[in-house]
């Protein structure tokens, strides 16, 4: 059981627009920015948003974070073949002095 | 290039210990911090700890308290995460990965390759 709630699965066609959430509690986004990775298959994590919303030198305009509340959202535009991969969100749990990770999104593009 | 490669795959019975080092190159592994996290097999992401700049301080998860040790070796580039008791849920792919960059103090921005730890 994760202490941050991803939907496992997500899908969308090429193109497309897709997000995916990330739901927590005051203890960590409400408190804390949101680190977002992803892994595609058979690879290491990689770092993808960092700051709730910033985007690391290299990482596509297309990948997008954003945050309400304890509520965090991950939002791919113009959906590729490439960003098939598992997606995980992370933040600082004050409560557990921790960092905790989301369970990970499967994104399929069909 | 800035990197970090870790040892290899290990296979350990129950009980036993295992240690996996982390070499960092192309950059001074004293100005950052390294975190370890682990994959079970089909599994999500689940953080172990951290080890900060120049040993000061360690912060290791709850679950893991007790059993897992990390340090750092400036004088060989290299960090260490040592986890004791091994158990069978124990079986995943060990990561190391900077902290403490550009990006924040909690953003993991260079991953080492993955160390396959197979308790059996």
């Amino acid at each position: 059981q994760s202490v941050l709630t991803q939907p496992p699965s997500a899908s969308g066609t090429p193109g497309q627009r897709v997000t995916i959430s990330c739901s927590g509690s005051r203890s960590n986004i409400g408190s804390n920015t949101v680190i977002w990775y992803q892994q595609l298959p058979g690879t290491t994590p990689k770092l993808l948003i960092y700051s709730t919303n910033q985007r690391p030198s290299g990482v596509p305009d297309r990948f997008s974070g954003s945050k309400s509340g304890t509520s965090a959202s991950l939002a791919i535009s113009g959906l590729q073949s490439e960003d098939e991969a598992d997606y995980y969100c992370a933040a600082w749990d004050d409560t557990l002095h921790a960092v905790v990770f989301g369970g990970g999104t499967k994104l399929t593009v069909l | 290039q800035v990197q970090l490669v870790q040892s290899g795959a290990e296979v350990k019975k129950p009980g036993a210990s295992v240690k996996v080092s982390c070499k960092a190159s192309g950059y001074n592994l004293s100005s950052y911090g390294i975190t370890w996290v682990r994959q079970a097999p089909g599994q999500g992401l689940e953080w172990m700890g951290w080890i900060t700049t120049y040993n000061v301080n360690t912060n290791y998860a709850q679950n893991l308290q007790g059993r897992v040790t990390m340090a750092t070796d400036s004088s060989s580039s290299t960090a260490y995460m040592e986890l004791r008791s091994l158990r069978s849920d124990d079986t995943a792919v060990y990561y190391c990965a900077r902290v403490g960059s550009k990006y924040g103090a909690d953003a993991f921005d260079i991953w080492g390759q993955g160390t396959m730890v197979t308790v059996s």
